[in-house]
């Protein structure tokens, strides 16, 4: 059972323009949400994160919109560029049967920024 | 600084073999983590320390055996790995494994270890 899905596998945007990635997650214990952007063979990198209290964070280019009550996030990238091009990956975080925080990831967006 | 570092960078080894993946961070966090990553496949979670103890374990094969020395230090040791364990492995900080607010629990990641078993 897929908890955090992110259901488009790929998205091609032209340079300027915004990017939007989605996602959508299934479980009601979620309390944080982060995105976290990744290169081929390198560890993910941290890019923004919304706590389950607010519906809207902003840092920069990239802005995180949360609406609880559809279980959506998406992640704004404008003005998108070519450098952005990755892979993205939604990640929902919960406290474990053992007290731990625990992430839950989606399986990811490849994100192509054309130029 | 939110930096995590592994190594080796790369690794392969035999399936008879013992090898051992390391990994730090100096970010005073006291929750670390391993992760599997398969080609096209989000992470996977493998065993969490919480405060040096071991918190979780998400069934993971006894031929891996974790290891944190101290809050600053987390080791995987590997033994008699098959070829389908060959991925990327990658190890992860956060400020405190439970009981915080929700930006405690952000987790920094390692650059990772390619890890090749033939």
């Amino acid at each position: 059972d897929q908890q955090v899905k992110q259901n488009s596998p790929s998205l091609s945007v032209q340079e300027g323009r915004i990017s939007i990635l989605n996602c959508d997650y299934t479980n009601s214990m979620f309390d944080y949400f982060l995105w976290y952007k990744k290169y081929p063979a390198e560890g993910p990198t941290f890019l923004i994160s919304i706590s389950s209290i607010k519906d809207k964070n902003e840092d920069g280019r990239f802005t995180v919109f949360l609406n609880k009550s559809a279980k959506h996030l998406s992640l704004h990238i404008v003005p998108s560029q070519p450098g952005d091009s990755a892979v993205y990956f939604c990640a929902a975080s919960a406290v474990s049967g053992a007290g731990s925080y625990q992430l839950t990831f989606g399986k990811g967006t490849k994100l192509s920024v054309i130029p | 600084d939110t930096e995590v570092t592994q190594t080796p960078k790369h690794l392969v080894m035999g399936m008879t073999n013992k090898k051992s993946l390391k990994c730090e961070q100096h970010m005073g966090h006291r929750a670390m983590y391993w992760y599997k990553q398969k080609a096209k496949k989000p992470p996977e979670l493998m065993f969490v320390y919480s405060y040096e103890k071991l918190s979780i374990n998400e069934s993971v094969p006894s031929r891996f055996s974790p290891e944190c020395p101290n809050s600053s230090l987390l080791n995987l040791h590997l033994h008699a790995l098959q070829p389908e364990d060959s991925a990327l492995y990658l190890c992860a900080s956060s400020h405190r494994g439970g009981g915080g607010v929700g930006s405690s629990e952000t987790q920094y990641f390692g650059p990772g270890t390619r890890l090749l078993v033939l």
